[in-house]
């Protein structure tokens, strides 16, 4: 069993530019949430991906968009990127939820700079 | 609105020393409360949730529902505990909500 891995690691861009971030879940996890972690501050949350459906979202603009796959990897795309865009990108992945949250498991991060 | 206040940004303490990082929430309904920790070079990983009510590593946290508090304490802090502490909070709904993080020193 293989844990979540997130790629790139790095990635600088400049202003206005688009951005695709890439999660490969763990296995047996059908869900995939997306958090964006500003430099000081804690995860905050962008939205989940259940079944290649997004089903939760967070205070975040249309130009944050997401992909689920059926194997269930996911992508983060992020259009005309703006300075505080600049963060960690966490990927984390679950199996499905009952009445108690299971628990999630998250990846590295990829760490986004916009110049 | 669901939100989580960790008041200390940071917290030293020396080992041996007992250490309680603090959380408090804000939430109308019935949430989940759970710890997270990052230790250094290291993801986010589950440290405990309080429908557990379990110790790991000799850390507990029990919910206070009149305070809206769910603080993380240990008896005697190990310099392996140094590490970013987030407190989190489910509303039944699909986001997890995290407070600002403690980030926790514990010297020799």
């Amino acid at each position: 069993e293989t844990g979540v891995t997130q790629s790139p690691t790095h990635l600088i861009k400049t202003r206005g530019q688009q951005v695709t971030l890439r999660c490969s879940s763990q296995s047996g996890h059908n869900t995939v949430s997306w958090y964006q972690q500003a430099l000081g501050q804690g995860p905050q949350f962008i939205f989940q991906y259940y079944r290649e459906e997004e089903n939760g979202r967070g205070n975040f603009p249309p130009r944050f968009s997401g992909l689920q796959f059926p194997n269930y990897s996911s992508e983060l795309n992020v259009n005309a990127l703006e300075l505080d865009d600049s963060a960690l990108y966490l990927c984390a992945s679950r199996g499905a939820s009952g009445r108690s949250l299971v628990e999630q498991f998250f990846g590295p991060g990829t760490r986004l700079t916009v110049l | 609105a669901q939100r989580v206040t960790q008041p200390e940004k940071l917290l030293s303490v020396f080992k041996g020393a007992p250490v309680e990082l603090k959380c408090n929430y804000s939430y109308s309904g019935s949430p989940e409360l759970f710890w997270y920790v990052q230790y250094s070079r290291q993801r986010l990983q589950l440290l405990l949730r309080h429908i557990s009510r379990e110790s790991i590593k000799g850390f507990t946290a029990d919910l206070n529902k009149g305070e809206t508090s769910f603080h993380l304490k240990k008896p005697f802090a190990q310099e392996e505990d140094s590490a970013m502490y987030y407190c989190a909070l489910w509303g039944g709904s699909e986001k997890l909500v995290f407070g600002k993080g403690t980030k926790l020193t514990v010297n020799p």
